[in-house]
């Protein structure tokens, strides 16, 4: 299994700025996501990051607000933009390894609060 | 549209006996449904998955039963223990998809 490392694991920011959560996977994997967990609440998927190109945005989330950056087979991040409370949650990398291309794995998570 | 669902929020058990988490879907076309354990302050654990082509997996103290013909999942786990305590999700991809889509989550609470 791949294990995956996010950073920072919690903050807290004010309103109107933005926060890049940086995620690293120890092995090459095809598909990286992005989720998102608001308190109490199950995973919502926000976008794939699509390594050398653009990520691919699920319904409600837009790259102006969740830019997301892939630059190789094994990092991403994830931006939230001008930061309002209503962003307070936490966010959740993932990874589908390469020989498994089935299930897959989670970072622990970046509590993210907005003030 | 695509939808996976639990029908208990919460479920509590006494230490040592054994539990049953349901899921229900909505997906039709899903072919690969997995388990995942959270625990408190800690991203989504894998624990077991299971093809539409089959209707049992077993693990370790675990068991993933699927009934395509009512589109229900469940994770059933033996002889619990206090390390078991976390919310259980299930997830769905559908058919030559990546993305998993996920439950509602129960809250598997034991007592000691």
């Amino acid at each position: 299994s791949a294990v995956i490392s996010q950073k920072p694991s919690r903050d807290i920011c004010q309103r109107g700025t933005s926060l890049t959560i940086q995620c690293q996977v120890d092995s090459q994997v095809t598909m990286m996501f992005w989720y998102r967990q608001q308190p109490g609440q199950s995973l919502t998927l926000i976008a794939t990051a699509n390594q050398g190109s653009e990520a691919t945005y699920e319904s409600g989330f837009v790259i102006d607000k969740f830019p997301i950056s892939r630059p190789n087979l094994t990092f991403s991040t994830l931006t939230v933009s001008n930061l309002s409370p209503e962003d307070s949650s936490i966010y959740l990398c993932s990874a589908l390894g390469t020989k498994s291309n089935t299930e897959a794995f989670f970072g622990q998570g970046t509590r993210l609060t907005v003030v | 549209g695509e939808s996976v669902g639990l029908h208990l929020p919460t479920l509590s058990v006494q230490e040592g006996d054994n539990s049953i988490i349901n899921c229900a879907y909505s997906n039709s076309a899903s072919d690969y449904f997995i388990w995942y354990k959270q625990e408190s302050g800690k991203g989504p654990q894998f624990i077991i998955d299971i093809r539409s082509n089959m209707d049992k997996r077993q693990g370790q103290r675990v068991t993933v039963l699927l009934n395509k013909t009512v589109k229900h999942l469940s994770l059933q786990i033996a002889a619990t223990q206090p390390g078991d305590s976390a919310v259980y999700f299930c997830a769905e991809k559908g058919q030559g998809a990546q993305k998993l889509v996920f439950g509602q989550g129960t809250r598997l609470t034991i007592n000691p």
